[in-house]
């Protein structure tokens, strides 16, 4: 089964700095690979994917990511950070089930930002 | 605001009740997706519905069931809960399927006491 690993529970960064999120995955081939930031109080919303092609992948807010299959990771990056991208961050492995286009999303345990002014 | 909606915001009952959260996708979305959030288990996917059919299924619990109706909207429905069911449960929705983004709504917060 495919697993999600994210080894930063809690990072602190200041306000302009540049930041990387770290996120592993277990699975046997290539999988779907998301970023979704939920903010206090709200749903997630996507910042990014990954299914194939270019392993850098841009995003929104300014986000990328970087896929490389070698060390099954897939960090998210931001060179500068701004005190509203204070939230919990979640990387997450979609698998199909069979031969169909629906799955199944299996989330790491999130990473939380907190920025200093 | 995503788009898709949730009822109730917040929900407290008690143990051995019964509850039925409710969700309506985005305008044009066919997908409907269930997840639970809790400080022990995490973010976990329960079960996706694609217009009516059940599509994908993850750890959900035998005393959980959900449905989509033909209007789209979809229910989950909770019963015998336990302590442990207290939990943020998420309603998401998307045009198809796992390549197409999902649009999380803001969430049920359940409390059993």
């Amino acid at each position: 089964a495919q697993s999600v690993t994210q080894p930063d529970i809690h990072i602190t960064v200041s306000e302009g700095a540049s930041l990387e999120l770290r996120c592993n995955y277990s699975y046997g081939a290539t999988p779907y690979l998301f970023w979704y930031v939920q903010s206090p109080g709200q749903g997630l919303q996507l910042l990014l994917k990954y299914f194939s092609g270019d392993t850098l992948v841009q995003g929104i807010k300014g986000f990328e990511a970087e896929f490389k299959r070698s060390q099954s990771s897939f960090n998210l990056r931001k060179p500068s950070v701004h005190w509203s991208d204070a939230a919990e961050y979640f990387c997450a492995v979609g698998v199909k089930a069979g031969g169909t286009s629906y799955g199944k999303l299996t989330f790491g345990q999130g990473t939380i930002l907190t920025v200093h002014p | 605001d995503s788009g898709v909606t949730q009822t109730p915001k917040h929900l407290i009952t008690a143990t051995g009740q019964r509850v039925t959260l409710r969700c309506s996708p985005r305008s044009g979305d066919l997908s409907v997706y269930w997840y639970q959030q809790s400080l022990d288990q995490g973010l976990q996917f329960l079960i996706q519905y694609y217009n009516g059919e059940e599509r994908a299924k993850g750890n959900i619990l035998e005393r959980f069931s959900a449905q989509q109706f033909p209007d789209l909207h979809s229910e989950l429905n909770l019963s015998s809960l336990e302590l442990g069911d207290s939990a943020l449960y998420f309603c998401a929705s998307s045009v198809m399927g796992l390549a197409d983004e999902q649009y999380f709504g803001p969430g049920t917060r359940l409390t059993v006491t």
